[in-house]
């Protein structure tokens, strides 16, 4: 079974603050992809940014980073010098390529994000 | 802009009325998918078109009827609902199903409320 948990369900920072979002997934896929999704109030989620199984390298883009440790199932994701425009609901998801389980996205349940100005 | 449109943005229904929430993508992706999401929930998976063929129905009640007309455009037709059935309704696509790496799209969604 596929799983991914989110334990943060609400940050408050301040303004220019760096915040780290953890996101811990299982599954005894050898192969699967893991996703951020950035929800704002309008609704819309925002696709930001994927990682495969077999590619541990960490990547910054911008004010966004994503450290993915095979080691630890995790695959959190920090934002450096926040602003009040990243508030938003940010989801991590998980897909894996076989058999019923194809085209599912197995969400976790969400950390709320707000920035105070 | 996303590139996935929903329409309407914001339907109010009473529980005998029919209606339907319209999706369309252009980016020539052969998968669509309905999900629900409730407040502070993530979303909810409900069916899932591949190739203008229905390949997942998350056991939703027949109340809720899809249709896939044609590669871009997919509907969900609604017919006495429920008040749980109060959400937001989002549509996604993707190139298709059977890539694991490919990030599905979402649409604004339609926020509906049964009265």
């Amino acid at each position: 079974a596929q799983k991914v948990t989110q334990a943060q369900t609400e940050i408050s920072v301040v303004e220019k603050e760096d915040v780290t979002l953890d996101c811990v997934y299982e599954t005894r896929d050898t192969t699967y992809y893991l996703f951020w999704y950035k929800q704002p109030p309008s609704g819309e989620l925002v696709f930001l940014i994927r990682r495969n199984s077999f590619d541990e390298q960490n990547e910054i883009s911008g004010r966004y980073s994503w450290n993915f440790q095979k080691s630890t199932s995790s695959f959190n994701f920090t934002i450096t010098a926040s602003q009040v425009v990243d508030s938003a609901v940010y989801f991590c998801a998980l897909r894996v390529g076989r058999g019923s389980t194809l085209g599912r996205l197995y969400f976790g349940r969400g950390t709320q994000l707000t920035v105070w100005p | 802009d996303t590139e996935v449109t929903q329409t309407p943005k914001h339907l109010v229904m009473g529980m005998t009325n029919k209606k339907s929430l319209k999706c369309e993508q252009h980016m020539g992706h052969r998968a669509m998918y309905w999900y629900k999401q409730k407040a502070k929930k993530p979303p909810e998976l409900m069916f899932v078109y591949s190739y203008e063929k229905l390949s997942i129905n998350e056991s939703v009640p027949s109340r809720f009827s899809p249709e896939c007309p044609n590669s871009s455009l997919l509907n969900l037709h609604l017919h006495a609902l429920q008040p749980e059935d109060s959400a937001l309704y989002l549509c996604a696509s993707s190139q298709h199903t059977g890539g694991v790496r490919q990030p599905q799209h979402f649409g604004d969604g339609t926020r509906l409320s049964i009265l």
